[in-house]
C-alpha cells in the first residue's frame, strides 16, 4: 500500500522568510512518481512538480526548489523568499501502477504574512 | 484553452436523494479520474477513466457510487440514496493518459447533504 505523510499541518511565516514543507512517502514499488500541487483558497489544485524515482537531482524552478532522497523517502519542498501569494495549502502525493492514480498526503497549509 | 471543467459547482440535496455530478476533461485527455476531498483533507482516489472504460474503481466507497464515460471524454459520477458522509468536494482530474503525467484538476463539485 502506498501512503504519503505531510506532518507539519500549518506553518506560519513572514513574508521573504525560507520554508521548507516536509513530505515522507512510503511504497514497495520501485518505479513510482512524486509530486507536488498547491491548493490556493479558490480551491483549484495546481500542479508544480513531478518527479520519477530514477532521479534524485534536485531541481529549481525560480523560488520553488524541491529535495527528493530515496534513502530517507523523503521528497521536501522550498520556497526561499516567501510571498503572500505562495498562502495555500500544499499537498505532496505518490502515484505508482499503470492506473496513476494519485495518493496524496492531508497537506500543509502555509500561512505567509506581512 | 479550456482546462477542466466541472457542474454543478455547489449542490445541496437531502439525505436519500440521487446526484449526478458532470466533468469535462481538457480536450484530447484520454485519461480522466474522480477524487474526493473532505475538509482538511487531501484528495481520495475514486475511479479513473482510459477511454471510455473504468480501469480502476478500487476507490468507490460502496455501490451506491457509479461513474460513467460513454464517449470517451465526458464524465458523470453518480450518487445514490446519498447519506450525509458523502457530504464533500468531488474533485475531476484529466491527463493526456501516458502514465504517471501529471493531472490537471477542475474546481469541483462541493456536494452537501442535509
Amino acid at each position: 500500500a502506498q501512503k504519503v505523510t505531510q506532518a507539519q499541518t500549518e506553518i506560519s511565516v513572514v513574508e521573504k522568510e525560507d520554508v521548507t514543507l516536509d513530505c515522507v512517502y512510503e511504497t514497495r514499488d520501485t518505479t513510482y512518481y512524486l509530486f507536488w500541487y498547491k491548493q490556493p483558497p479558490s480551491g483549484e489544485l495546481v500542479f508544480l512538480i513531478r518527479r520519477n524515482s530514477f532521479d534524485e537531482q534536485n531541481e529549481i524552478s525560480g523560488r520553488y526548489s524541491w529535495n527528493f532522497q530515496k534513502s530517507t523517502s523523503s521528497f521536501n519542498f522550498t520556497i526561499t523568499a516567501s510571498q503572500v501569494v505562495d498562502s495555500a495549502v500544499y499537498f505532496c502525493a505518490l502515484s505508482t501502477g499503470t492506473a496513476s492514480k494519485l495518493t496524496f498526503g492531508t497537506g500543509t497549509r502555509l500561512q505567509v504574512t506581512l | 484553452g479550456a482546462g477542466v471543467s466541472q457542474t454543478p459547482s455547489n449542490k445541496v440535496t437531502e439525505k436519500g436523494k440521487y446526484v449526478e455530478l458532470r466533468c469535462d476533461p481538457i480536450s484530447g485527455h484520454t485519461a480522466l479520474y474522480w477524487y474526493r476531498q473532505s475538509l482538511g483533507q487531501g484528495p481520495e482516489f475514486l475511479i479513473y477513466f482510459q477511454g471510455t472504460g473504468a480501469a480502476d474503481d478500487s476507490g468507490l466507497p460502496n455501490d451506491r457510487f457509479f461513474a460513467v464515460r460513454p464517449e470517451g471524454s465526458v464524465s458523470t459520477l453518480k450518487i445514490q440514496r446519498t447519506e450525509r458522509g458523502d457530504s464533500a468536494v468531488y474533485l475531476c482530474a484529466s491527463s493526456p493518459g501516458h502514465p504517471y503525467n501529471e493531472q490537471f484538476f477542475g474546481p469541483g463539485t462541493r456536494l452537501t447533504v442535509l
